[in-house]
């Protein structure tokens, strides 16, 4: 089993569409969440950061950590076709030395 | 402010030969990663350098592929010899290295290795 599991998709949505990506993970040591955006041939550029359970929100993106199920989110409200990507979760804990553990990410169409 | 920079951006080889890709962090920036990205798939932790010194080089191939960061600064990950399995992107990302935890990695664009 994977530390972190993301379905890979794809997903695709019409403009305007309020998106939801999801992923799991099974070590209840990792505290930190983050939420990664990759575009085609480009590197990982980090969207969200979130310390433990809770909501955080930013512009149209709300990251959601749920620890007692081990079950992180991300909403994007109005969604643009620029936000055509690949979403990667990741946490991230002092599992003998921080580390960051990146889900397989997911990728989202959003259509004209 | 200049990002990470990646070179080459792309990269045929045929298998059995060397290959080399060269990292410079953000201005800075004490740490380095070298990450593997399988098509598909999230970056895999390589090494990780804080400095010169390598922390975590537990996911490193040492058979076949080594790293270097001499000065602290930029960086070379080598492979000798390149098996097919290596066609991948190889992404490097920086951090400042100061927080003494979880920090925000900055990516480069990735050498995209393929091996024939």
């Amino acid at each position: 089993q994977k530390e972190v599991e993301q379905d890979p998709g794809p997903l695709s949505v019409p403009e305007g569409a309020i998106v939801s990506l999801n992923c799991t993970y099974s070590n209840s040591a990792f505290q930190y969440f983050m939420w990664y955006r990759q575009y085609s041939r480009k590197g990982p550029e980090l969207l969200m950061y979130t310390y433990s359970s809770g909501n955080k929100e930013d512009g149209r993106f709300t990251a959601q950590v749920d620890k007692s199920s081990k079950y992180i989110s991300l909403f994007i409200r109005d969604s643009q076709p620029s936000d055509s990507a690949t979403y990667l979760c990741a946490t991230e804990g002092n599992t003998g030395g921080f580390k960051t553990i990146f889900g397989a990410g997911t990728r989202l169409f959003v259509k004209a | 402010e200049a990002g990470v920079v990646q070179s080459p951006r792309y990269k045929i080889i045929e298998k059995k030969q060397p290959v080399a890709f060269w990292c410079n962090p953000i201005s800075g920036h004490n740490t380095l990663y070298w990450y593997l990205q399988n098509l598909g798939q999230g970056p895999e932790l390589l090494i990780r350098y804080e400095n010169e010194e390598a922390v975590d080089d537990s996911q490193l191939p040492k058979d076949r592929f080594s790293a270097e960061r001499l000065k602290g600064v930029d960086s070379t990950l080598k492979i000798q010899p390149a098996e097919l399995g290596d066609s991948a992107v190889y992404l490097c990302a920086s951090s400042p290295g100061l927080a003494g935890g979880p920090e925000t990695q900055y990516f480069g664009p990735g050498t995209r290795l393929l091996v024939l």
